[in-house]
């Protein structure tokens, strides 16, 4: 099946800093990518669509301004959290999915697990 | 938009019996629904899909049961094993068209040696 990769798998920060998050399909050209964020015990809720060569959608609520996503390629999509607080730390996970692909086929990456201090 | 939620957010069953998860939705034009299993740390992995158009599908020790009239979608595993322990999660098309998915809330299965 596809793979999707994220990095890093973790990171620590202190408040005030920025953090890029990577998500990479590795055997498959990815025309739409999606941000999830995921809380302890909580279930993934969406943040933002990524289509390649365009501005992220936003879901309501997320600050476009804070979470920066950038999709300069089909096999590439950038997580930015900006002037991190510790309310960002969460575990964040991207999928990737070809236009037109069944519900099969929405591939999700292991998630990166943000900690703020 | 989707509204997708879990009647039990915590489930314990013993190794070998048959585990049933229930999930409700609101949005009665969604053409599928996915569940998705989520061990501790990682992203959620897909285990079966089930179009609108059919009420039951089955995989490898895994049934999917669509009752459109209530909004009903379970997910049922047999024999279940120790490797079968994590978060289940159902997950719907966020609105119609759209290839993001709501989620519902999950429930942890815990399977007893």
């Amino acid at each position: 099946g596809a793979v999707v990769s994220q990095h890093p798998s973790r990171v620590i920060c202190k408040s005030g800093t920025s953090v890029k998050i990577e998500c990479r399909s590795l055997d498959f050209q990815a025309t739409t990518m999606f941000w999830y964020r995921q809380f302890p015990k909580q279930s993934l809720m969406l943040m933002a669509t990524s289509n390649e060569g365009s501005k992220a959608t936003y879901e309501q609520g997320v600050e476009k301004d804070k979470f920066l996503i950038n999709h300069a390629s089909l096999t590439l999509s950038t997580l930015t959290v900006t002037s991190a607080h510790p309310e960002d730390s969460s575990f964040y996970i991207c999928s990737a999915t070809v236009l037109a692909g069944g519900p099969n086929e929405q591939f999700f990456g292991p998630g990166t697990r943000l900690t703020v201090l | 938009g989707e509204s997708v939620g879990l009647h039990l957010p915590t489930l314990s069953v013993q190794e070998g019996d048959n585990s049933i998860i229930n999930c409700a939705y609101s949005n009665s034009a969604s053409d599928y629904f996915i569940w998705y299993k989520q061990e501790s740390g990682k992203g959620p992995q897909f285990i079966i899909d089930i179009r609108s158009n059919m009420d039951k599908r089955q995989g490898q020790r895994v049934t999917v049961l669509l009752n459109k009239t209530v909004k009903h979608l379970s997910l049922q595993i047999a024999a279940t094993q120790p490797g079968d322990s994590a978060v289940y999660f159902c997950a719907g098309p966020m609105d119609t068209g759209r290839r993001a998915l709501t989620f519902g809330s999950g429930t942890r299965l815990q399977v007893q040696p």
